[in-house]
């Protein structure tokens, strides 16, 4: 099956750092990419959609300029939260878009636990 | 708008038996598709099994099957022979429309009992 990737696996940062995170499709080119939050013992949230050579897409109530999302390439998109706060603190976890077989599915990556001081 | 409901938030089951968790959804697309994921303790979101709302069959794979009821707008996951490794949380999830987005539901936390 396909392969997602995500970088770093755990951060621990200061109140007011900015924290990047990396989401690799590692063995297929994806056009799209999704980005989620999830909080102890809740649901996956959608946080915004990736898409290749254009700007994000971002869920509803979601901060555009704290959460940055770049997706220079197919196989590359990256999630900044800027200014980190303690309640930016949560499992991150990206997916990309892709087939298996016929079926439009989504393949995830081993997740980002953020930590903010 | 769609929405996917997880009534039930831990289920316990015997190792060897089978457990039925359920999902509902609501959605106006005639035609959709419906995902269940495993995420054990260490985050990672495994793809289980997928049911077409077309497909004639309920969908199998391995020891996971959908009961699907498109009248009552169930897909509810069947785990049979448990094992100690299923021991998990279990997400039902739908598409939004178009785009790929996936919507989950509030998941289940699956615990199996030797």
């Amino acid at each position: 099956g396909a392969v997602v990737s995500q970088h770093p696996s755990r951060v621990i940062c200061k109140s007011g750092t900015s924290v990047k995170i990396e989401c690799r499709s590692l063995d297929f080119q994806a056009t799209t990419m999704f980005w989620y939050r999830q909080f102890p013992k809740q649901s996956l949230m959608l946080m915004a959609t990736s898409n290749e050579g254009s700007k994000a897409t971002y869920e509803q109530g979601v901060e555009k300029d704290k959460f940055l999302i770049n997706h220079a390439s197919l196989t590359l998109s990256t999630l900044t939260v800027t200014s980190a706060h303690p309640e930016d603190s949560s499992f991150y976890i990206c997916s990309a878009r892709g087939f298996a077989g016929l079926t439009d599915t989504q393949y995830f990556g081993p997740g980002t636990r953020l930590t903010v001081l | 708008a769609q929405k996917i409901t997880q009534t039930q938030p831990g289920m316990f089951v015997q190792e060897k038996e089978a457990v039925t968790l359920d999902c509902t959804y609501d959605t106006s697309d005639p035609s959709y598709g419906l995902f269940w994921y495993k995420q054990p303790s260490s985050g990672e979101m495994i793809f289980l099994i997928y049911q077409g709302s077309y497909d004639q069959q309920n969908a199998t794979e391995g020891r996971y099957s959908l009961n699907f009821q498109k009248a009552r707008k169930s897909a509810n996951l069947v785990i049979s022979a448990s094992q100690l490794g299923d021991s998990a949380m279990y997400f039902c999830a739908i598409p939004k429309h178009q785009g790929g987005k996936l919507i989950f539901g509030q998941g289940t936390e699956l615990s199996v009992k030797p």
